[in-house]
């Protein structure tokens, strides 16, 4: 089993249509992340998480909300989706050491398509 | 601004050949950088991390090098294999928000790499 699971892996909706995706994690990290990939692009942080009440924004966090349910469970809400909104959505987990470089441990990713 | 570019976009080996990818970046001040490999349909994989000090480091066919001065980075991939296609992607971490202790990580684009038989 992987080490972080985000479902659903693949999503199509429509505009104005309310998603949420959800990433479970068995490292035992503290630290949670949300990632947008979009083509040619580099990984953008959405929000990111370093405890359960700790919520942070990431660079591109508007028109997104996350929720952070347990130490194991970070999950990214659309409100309203919108068509540019369509990319392929990574969480990622990393311990609580940034000194030791901060490797992020990826999940393999939730597509979403907005129509 | 605090950017990482690499080049090429896309490259395409015969495998069994060595190839060569390249990172520069701004980011300052700089912490240290990663590689990541990224195989189609999956979350990237740290392949190595270097930081200031180090110039090279190696994990198996895969050899990075660090240029601290000039802010370059390469990663080298001798005898390729059809499992090395993949997109490789450069991470920089610099800055500390010091409310959050979060190291700001910029991620590169990405080179795409197909060997072929």
């Amino acid at each position: 089993d992987a080490d972080v699971t985000q479902t659903p892996r693949n999503r199509i909706t429509k505009t104005g249509k309310r998603i949420m995706l959800e990433c479970s994690q068995t490292k035992g990290h503290d630290r949670m992340y949300w990632y947008r990939q979009d083509p040619g692009l580099g990984l953008r942080l959405i929000y990111y998480s370093f405890d359960v009440k700790d919520i942070n924004k990431g660079e591109i966090s508007d028109g997104y909300s996350v929720s952070r349910q347990a130490q194991a469970k970070f999950s990214l809400s659309l409100e309203s989706a919108i068509p540019n909104q369509t990319a392929l959505y990574f969480c990622a987990t990393s311990a609580s050491d940034y000194q030791r470089g901060g490797e992020l441990f990826f999940g393999e990713g939730s597509r979403l398509t907005v129509l | 601004k605090n950017q990482v570019e690499q080049s090429p976009q896309s490259l395409i080996i015969l495998e069994g050949k060595n190839c060569t990818l390249q990172c520069n970046y701004t980011v300052s001040p700089f912490s240290n950088l990663r590689w990541y490999k990224q195989d189609t349909g999956r979350g990237p994989v740290s392949l190595t991390i270097m930081t200031f000090s180090e110039n090279t480091k190696s994990n198996g066919r895969y050899t990075a090098t660090l240029d601290a001065d000039t802010k370059q980075s390469s990663l080298h991939i001798t005898a390729s294999q059809l499992s090395d296609s993949a997109s490789y992607i450069c991470v920089v971490s610099g800055e500390i928000n010091m409310k959050t202790s979060y190291d700001k990580v910029i991620f590169g684009p990405g080179t795409s790499l197909s060997v072929i038989p």
